[in-house]
């Protein structure tokens, strides 16, 4: 399958805490993206990390991406309790179409 | 701005019924795509549309089908339905094929008893 694979599969941390979830994909790509979704309703794009990029940032997120191992993280930093949801990583196989891992399901305490 | 809608946003059918969920994408976006999401099989790639042509189509069956329309809105349609066609149907548009992330909309919640 080329689907990306995440792990951890779930998380539970305590709110302030940083979250770190990984991504491992098996052929190469064009870009890889970063969705979040909340209860089952629609997905949040959050960072889009092109092959040729190695780190993006938006506010306190932080992606990385290492071709060369394939694999992709997603820092959540200084987290707070609507960080909540589920998080998942999709890859564009230069084919215009994403292919979704599983998900992390992160939850963060208060 | 507005967003991605989708309509309706619940819909429960019996089987061997159709189903079209219609999707407007975001004003000026021109890619229209569709994802089919299950507890069992998580987010799956349904099809593609851009200028009114289907550009990717994904393993699912001829029951399955959609269209765009010249104002970019698309519809997707399900023919004799299937209990295993229970899903979550999100929309999603850009403003050329992804090239810089899809807005995903609220979803379809489509029930088949």
């Amino acid at each position: 399958s080329q689907q990306g694979e995440e792990d951890p599969q779930a998380l539970s941390i305590q709110e302030g805490e940083n979250a770190t979830m990984n991504c491992s994909y098996k052929t190469s790509i064009n870009n890889l993206q970063w969705y979040r979704q909340n209860s089952g309703r629609g997905l949040v794009h959050l960072i889009l990390i092109r092959s040729n990029e190695r780190e993006k940032h938006s506010g306190r997120l932080r992606v990385t991406l290492d071709t060369s191992k394939k694999s992709s993280s997603l820092l959540i930093t200084a987290s707070r309790a609507a960080d909540t949801a589920s998080y998942f990583c999709a890859t564009d196989f230069n084919d215009y179409k994403l292919s979704f891992g599983a998900g992390t399901t992160v939850t963060v305490r208060a | 701005k507005a967003g991605v809608t989708q309509t309706p946003r619940y819909l429960i059918k019996t089987r061997g019924q159709q189903v079209t969920l219609s999707c407007s994408p975001i004003s000026g976006h021109r890619s229209v795509s569709w994802y089919q999401q299950t507890p069992g099989q998580g987010l799956q790639f349904l099809f593609e549309y851009f200028s009114e042509t289907q550009r990717n189509k994904g393993n699912f069956p001829g029951r399955f089908s959609g269209r765009q329309f010249s104002n970019s809105r698309s519809e997707m349609n399900v023919s004799t339905l299937e209990l295993g066609d229970s899903a979550l149907y999100l929309c999603a548009s850009s403003f050329y094929r992804g090239q810089d992330g899809y807005t995903f909309g609220s979803g379809t919640r489509l029930t088949v008893v």
